[in-house]
């Protein structure tokens, strides 16, 4: 069962545009919603965070929107650039005493120069 | 770099051999996680740490076990190795193992032919 669901699976930008990547979640006891930046060869890395008491977080060119009625976040990147070009993936997790992320299946972006 | 260390960095083996994997964690953290990447599935947690003890438990096939030293270090155990599981393996460190930031390391990547 997959318990946040990520979409697209690849996105096509152009230099200067808004990616835009969604993901909704089942199980509304989810209450820390990360977003990771993997590039190829490499781990993923944290790139922004957010959880539901707020209904959007911004750092720099990164934007999490967040809808708790819909159970639906999103992550947006401002004039994107080529060095976006990575997989994205969202993630969500509960406070249950200990932490298990489940990950979204991942957004494969190409910003084209 | 994450401060996160795995080894080996690719692995080539036979179906129904075993293999090892190893993870060094970030100095300080307490807490280490493993996930499976396949292209399919994406990433699927397998199992979390904490200080030596299991802390959770996900998609881990009977087949997989793992341990965590006392030196917090951290095997990955696969045995009677099948096609379907070759896959990337990363392993994730965290401070404290709650809803904080997790470091992944680089990746082994498993071959199994």
């Amino acid at each position: 069962q997959q318990q946040v669901k990520q979409s697209p699976q690849s996105l096509i930008v152009q230099k200067g545009g808004i990616s835009i990547i969604n993901c909704a979640y089942e199980n509304t006891a989810f209450d820390y919603f990360p977003w990771y930046q993997q590039f190829p060869g490499k781990g993923p890395a944290l790139l922004i965070a957010i959880r539901p008491d707020v209904s959007e977080k911004k750092e720099g060119r990164f934007t999490i929107s967040f809808n708790k009625s819909a159970k639906q976040f999103s992550l947006h990147i401002m004039d994107s650039q080529p060095g976006d070009s990575a997989t994205y993936f969202c993630a969500a997790s509960m406070n249950s005493g200990y932490s298990t992320l489940t990950f979204g299946k991942g957004t494969m972006l190409l910003v084209s120069p | 770099d994450s401060g996160v260390t795995q080894t080996p960095k690719h692995l080539i083996t036979a179906t129904g051999q075993r293999v090892t994997l190893r993870c060094s964690p970030r100095s300080g953290d307490l807490s280490v996680y493993w996930y499976q990447q396949s292209l399919d599935q994406g990433l699927q947690f397998l199992i979390q740490y904490y200080n030596g003890e299991e802390r959770a438990k996900g998609n881990i096939l009977e087949r997989f076990s793992a341990q965590q030293f006392p030196d917090l270090h951290s095997e990955l155990n696969l045995s009677s190795l099948e096609l379907g599981d070759s896959a990337l393996y990363f392993c994730a460190s965290s401070v404290r193992g709650d809803q904080e930031t997790q470091y992944f390391g680089p990746g082994t990547r498993l071959l199994v032919l």
